[in-house]
């Protein structure tokens, strides 16, 4: 299994601003994903992020309000720029096993929009 | 494509008694089916996941899952609840083989009363 950090493990933030967050892997993966979880809902995938190129981002997520950065295969951040309160959320940062039949997940960053 | 039903967003159960959750699932190819829980202010953590072979999987934490094919089901269970079973429970669906992405349920709260 992987082990996987975040940080911050979460940040109150005004809006307007932007927070970048980082995730680290204790081993070298070639997909990392990036998910939001709003408050008592599910997990819905805002993109995939492959080391070398631009992340694949899902309908309804765009780069200029979460670009994502990807430099080498244990490391990667994503950005929430310009937020609003609709942005308050938990993100998490998740990565495949080597079969691709598993992903596992960090510990989320919780982030509130005031 | 994928698609994943949970049946309930809340179960409350008592201690010792049998926890069922229910999940039901589409896909377009043989699917990969997985259950993960979340306990309060932390990631997700994956409790069983069925790819290929024997349909009935054992997890951790004493619950188990059935993959049956013709009913599109993948139910979760535990035949004694403990309270430290209370948690949300995602189901999640994939497509086996490569280029599909996890597509998760919507969650199930598990109470469990003294």
């Amino acid at each position: 299994s992987a082990v996987i950090s975040q940080k911050p493990s979460r940040d109150i933030c005004q809006r307007g601003t932007s927070l970048t967050i980082q995730c680290q892997v204790d081993s070298q993966v070639t997909m990392m994903f990036w998910y939001r979880q709003q408050p008592g809902q599910s997990l819905t995938l805002i993109a995939t992020a492959n080391q070398g190129s631009e992340a694949t981002y899902e309908s309804g997520f765009v780069i200029d309000k979460f670009p994502i950065s990807r430099p080498n295969l244990t490391f990667s951040t994503l950005t929430v720029s310009n937020m609003s309160p609709e942005d308050s959320s938990i993100y998490l940062c998740s990565v495949e096993n080597r079969g691709r039949d598993e992903q596992y997940f960090g510990p989320g960053t919780r982030l509130t929009v005031t | 494509a994928q698609s994943v039903t949970q049946l309930g967003s809340h179960v409350s159960v008592s201690e010792g008694a049998l926890v069922l959750l229910r999940c039901n699932y589409s896909s377009s190819v043989p699917p990969y089916l997985f259950w993960y829980v979340q306990y309060p202010n932390q990631g997700l953590q994956l409790l069983l996941k069925y790819t290929t072979g024997a349909t009935l999987v054992k997890g951790i934490n004493g619950f188990e899952a059935e993959f049956k094919k013709s009913e599109t089901s993948f139910h979760l269970t535990k035949p004694s609840a403990h309270m430290s079973d209370a948690a949300e429970y995602f189901c999640a669906v994939r497509g086996s083989g490569g280029g599909f992405k996890t597509i998760f349920g919507a969650g199930t709260r598990l109470f469990v009363k003294a």
